[in-house]
Parts: structure tokens; C-alpha cells; sequence
């Protein structure tokens, strides 16, 4: 089964500066990854799929990149709405479609 | 709109049974193949099950819930089903339902989770 390892599992940013997430896969996923956001007491909505391609109606300030076994999601300038835990998921080999263990990201 | 509405869950005892269920709207319920994701409390997300489209959907499962939870639909309903049974404390979760897109690439197909519901709540204690 293939392994996510999301860094940090905390991160501090203030409003409006970038925040910059990691997901390591343990092989290969190739571009099928994505990036979930969930809010406390909500289920996870989807942002990117395909490492790179935003869902419909996301902000254009996320921006997801990498393949093969590096992803990044960027968030260009943190609103405070996007204060939340983020999880990525590898699509490549189904099933399952193993998670990360999330990454929270809280006011600094 | 496209909604997703789970049901069912509540306190059993361990070794007990439950069923849970979720009901779609807003798209062709058919025409997508379904998930069942859990979260523990304080933790982070767990496929649990899947099923395909068509009658005889192809249905896979968690090595976690093997041979305990039956995941079925019934598409004249718009309705997904977990059935789980031989439950235990480890099973406490909220559970999610959600649809899964395919992409299609490289000469296959890749799912992705775009709608969820908003989780019903399974509690196994004594």
C-alpha cells in the first residue's frame, strides 16, 4: 500500500502570506494526487485534482504542483477562511486511495 | 445542486450492527461510482469502501472492514448503503459519503472525490 507522509502537521501562517504544504508519496503516483480542505465539523472539499488542476469554483490562489512522489499545495496569500486541515490523497493505484495524515494549518 | 444526505449512525455496542445510508441528489446517481470515507476523532481520513456503477456494481473494501461491511446501492432510489456488522471500538468514526469523478489518462482511470456529505456519526461502545 502506498505510503502519504504530508510536512508539517502544523503550520503557522499570518493572513496574507503564502503557505506551502508537502505530500511525499512512498512510489510513484505519477500526477494523481489531490488536495482536500477540512474545516472542524465539515466534511473535506475537494481543491485539486490531478496535482495540478483546480475543482470547480476554487480560488485561484491554490495552486497545486509535483509529481511522482513531491507535491506541493500553495496558498498565495492565507484569507481566514483557509485556515484549516489539509489532505492530500494519492489516486493512482485504486484501491484504496490512501490520505495523508493532514496538515493543519492555524493562525500564526 | 448536488447533495448528499448519510443517515443511520448512532451508538452500538460492540459487535453490534448498523446500517448506514445516503441519499443523493442533483446529478444521474447511476452514472457515478460511490465511496464511503471515515474520521475517526481527532484523525485524519480512511477509505473505507467503493462500489462501481452498473447492476452488479464491483465493490471493494478496507482491509480494516473486510469481511464486516457490505457497502450496496440501489440506483431507483438514489441511495447509497454501508452495512456494517461484527463492529468494534476501532470503528468509531463519522462516516462520509461522497462521488467519485473518474479522469481518464495514460489509458486509464483515475477517481477523485468531488462531493461529500455531511457525515453521520457511528459510536461503538458498551
Amino acid at each position: 500500500e502506498i505510503v502519504m507522509t504530508q510536512s508539517p502537521a502544523t503550520l503557522s501562517v499570518s493572513p496574507g502570506e503564502r503557505a506551502t504544504l508537502s505530500c511525499r508519496a512512498s512510489q510513484s503516483v505519477s500526477s494523481n494526487l489531490a488536495w482536500y480542505q477540512q474545516k472542524p465539523g465539515q466534511a473535506p472539499r475537494l481543491l485539486i485534482y490531478g496535482a495540478s488542476t483546480r475543482a470547480t469554483g476554487i480560488p485561484a490562489r491554490f495552486s497545486g504542483s509535483g509529481s511522482g512522489t513531491e507535491f506541493t499545495l500553495t496558498i498565495s496569500s492565507l484569507q481566514s477562511e483557509d485556515f484549516a486541515v489539509y489532505y492530500c490523497q494519492q489516486c493512482n493505484t485504486w484501491p484504496p486511495g490512501t490520505f495523508g495524515q493532514g496538515t493543519k494549518v492555524e493562525i500564526k | 445542486e448536488v447533495q448528499l444526505v448519510e443517515s443511520g449512525g448512532g451508538l452500538v455496542q460492540p459487535g453490534g450492527s448498523q446500517r448506514l445510508s445516503c441519499v443523493a441528489s442533483g446529478f444521474t446517481f447511476s452514472d457515478y461510482e460511490m465511496i464511503w470515507v471515515r474520521q475517526a476523532p481527532g484523525k485524519g481520513l480512511e477509505w473505507v469502501s467503493s462500489i462501481s456503477t452498473g447492476i452488479t456494481g464491483i465493490m471493494y473494501y478496507a482491509d480494516s472492514v473486510k469481511g464486516r461491511f457490505t457497502i450496496s446501492r440501489d440506483n431507483t432510489k438514489n441511495s447509497l448503503y454501508l452495512q456494517m456488522n461484527s463492529l468494534r471500538a476501532e470503528d468509531t468514526a463519522v462516516y462520509y459519503c461522497a462521488r467519485a469523478f473518474k479522469v481518464y489518462s495514460g489509458g486509464y482511470y483515475y477517481r477523485y472525490f468531488d462531493y461529500w456529505g455531511q457525515g453521520t456519526l457511528v459510536t461503538v461502545s458498551s
